[in-house]
């Protein structure tokens, strides 16, 4: 069955520190990829999206992640988080042939520690 | 340039009531979508639509109904409200297939 995984239900940064954060999918072909974010009581919005092309894609906000096809992965990173991107993150996985339906992950929520 | 706006941001229902949320977008994206979101679940598909007058089933649409009369507004229903209906309804947008969704901020829905 298709599926989008996020391992880590909760990550706990300190401010200034690099932040990785996982995404692994199971799809017969390459998808599209997506990271969104959502601040709380807000809907989500779009840090970065792959399609094709360059396997490492910059996004907003400082973000960036690489698609790996071998991994079937697509991990969201900052080298260097701050308070404001305290969040909860979500993966989303669309399919050319799904008509625009993305696949979220449970999403990972991230505290940032002083 | 409002985007995605819904109404109501909160609603409190009581089991076998009825309600309809109203999304609008101002993007003149033809595709338009309801999620809902709850606790460790991320986001699922309730119904979608690929422009005026066409609408689909998502991945949970089961005690819902919707409409997509105009382009701009999407229609989300309950006839019956459920308590396991309680959760946080997004409504979403997009240009193209794939392209990237555009989110309102959102409708908290309780029902007792």
């Amino acid at each position: 069955a298709q599926s989008v995984t996020q391992p880590d239900i909760h990550i706990t940064v300190s401010e200034g520190a690099s932040l990785e954060l996982r995404c692994n999918y199971s799809y017969g072909a390459t998808p599209y990829l997506f990271w969104y974010v959502q601040s709380p009581g807000q809907g989500l919005q779009l840090l970065l999206k792959y399609f094709s092309g360059d396997t490492l894609v910059q996004g907003i906000k400082g973000f960036e992640a690489e698609f790996k096809r071998s991994q079937s992965s697509f991990n969201l990173r900052k080298p260097s988080v701050h308070w404001s991107d305290a969040a909860e993150y979500f993966c989303a996985v669309g399919l050319t042939d799904s008509w625009g339906k993305l696949q979220f992950g449970a999403g990972t929520q991230v505290v940032v520690t002083p | 340039n409002a985007g995605v706006t819904q109404t109501p941001k909160f609603r409190v229902l009581k089991t076998g009531q009825s309600m309809t949320l109203l999304c609008a977008q101002d993007m003149n994206h033809e595709y338009m979508y309801w999620y809902r979101q709850d606790p460790g679940m991320g986001l699922r598909l309730i119904h979608y639509s690929v422009g005026e007058g066409t609408t689909a089933k998502g991945e949970v649409p089961d005690g819902y109904n919707v409409s997509r009369l105009k382009k701009q507004n999407f229609l989300l229903g309950l006839e019956s409200a459920a308590p396991s209906q309680t959760s946080v309804y997004f409504c979403a947008s997009s240009y193209v297939v794939n392209s990237p969704l555009h989110f309102g901020n959102g409708t908290r829905l309780t029902v007792t």
